[in-house]
């Protein structure tokens, strides 16, 4: 059990496009899913925190305009990267938890902005 | 300072060998401590998940963890080539899946057969 899935596993997209990751939980009720970025050789870096049917939190740092979330369901959690810029080129993982657990990772989306 | 520090390594030993594998953090409120295997262009896989200090052994691998020196560990008995990997130590303030982690950089493992 606790398997998160996300699509798509690798995403090229050309700068100024926008971009939708999506975030699973397959076999559970998350009531918590989590955004992460993680650039080569650097730990994963929590971008922020979304609640069923709230708002999302966003860390110092990261532009909530520009990487909009979407917690849809209990299940879906989508990214959207709006204006891609080649800086933006990384690995997003997200990860969903279920009320008194764990975090369960996703396999990771790998996003190049050419 | 980061919160959060872990040898990159690489870390080299032969097949069968006991591995230790080690954090410190810099902020005493962390009280959730967890230790995950990262394969290359994947998702972390959760290994160990302690809360406050003491040990918890799972297999081949247990976690320590020692609040006061603000160190946590993770062993890894009879390795085996298949543990090869990157290991990423992270830690939360509160549990119950409502906080986002704070992690290290990971220690890349390399089992020789």
């Amino acid at each position: 059990g606790a398997v998160v899935s996300q699509h798509p596993s690798w995403v090229i997209c050309k700068s100024g496009t926008s971009v939708k990751i999506e975030c699973r939980s397959l076999d559970f009720q998350a009531t918590t899913m989590f955004w992460y970025r993680q650039f080569p050789k650097q730990s994963l870096m929590l971008m922020a925190t979304s609640n069923e049917g709230s708002k999302a939190t966003y860390e110092q740092g990261v532009e909530k305009d520009k990487f909009l979330i979407n917690h849809a369901s209990l299940t879906l959690s989508t990214l959207t990267v709006t204006s891609a810029h080649p800086e933006d080129s990384s690995f997003y993982i997200c990860s969903a938890s279920r009320r008194g657990g764990e975090q369960y990772f996703g396999p990771g989306t790998r996003l190049t902005v050419t | 300072q980061k919160e959060v520090e872990q040898d990159p390594g690489p870390l080299s030993v032969p097949e069968g060998a006991i591995v230790s594998l080690n954090c410190t953090y810099s902020n005493s409120a962390f009280q959730y401590f967890m230790w995950y295997r990262q394969y290359s262009r994947k998702g972390p896989e959760l290994l160990m998940y302690t809360y406050s200090s003491g040990n918890k052994e799972d297999g081949r691998f247990t976690a320590q963890v020692d609040k006061s020196s603000k160190y946590i560990s993770l062993f890894i008995r009879d390795s085996q080539p298949s543990d090869s990997a990157t290991y990423l130590c992270a830690m939360s303030i509160t549990g119950g899946g409502a906080d986002g982690l704070t992690f290290g950089k990971g220690t890349h493992l390399i089992i020789q057969p």
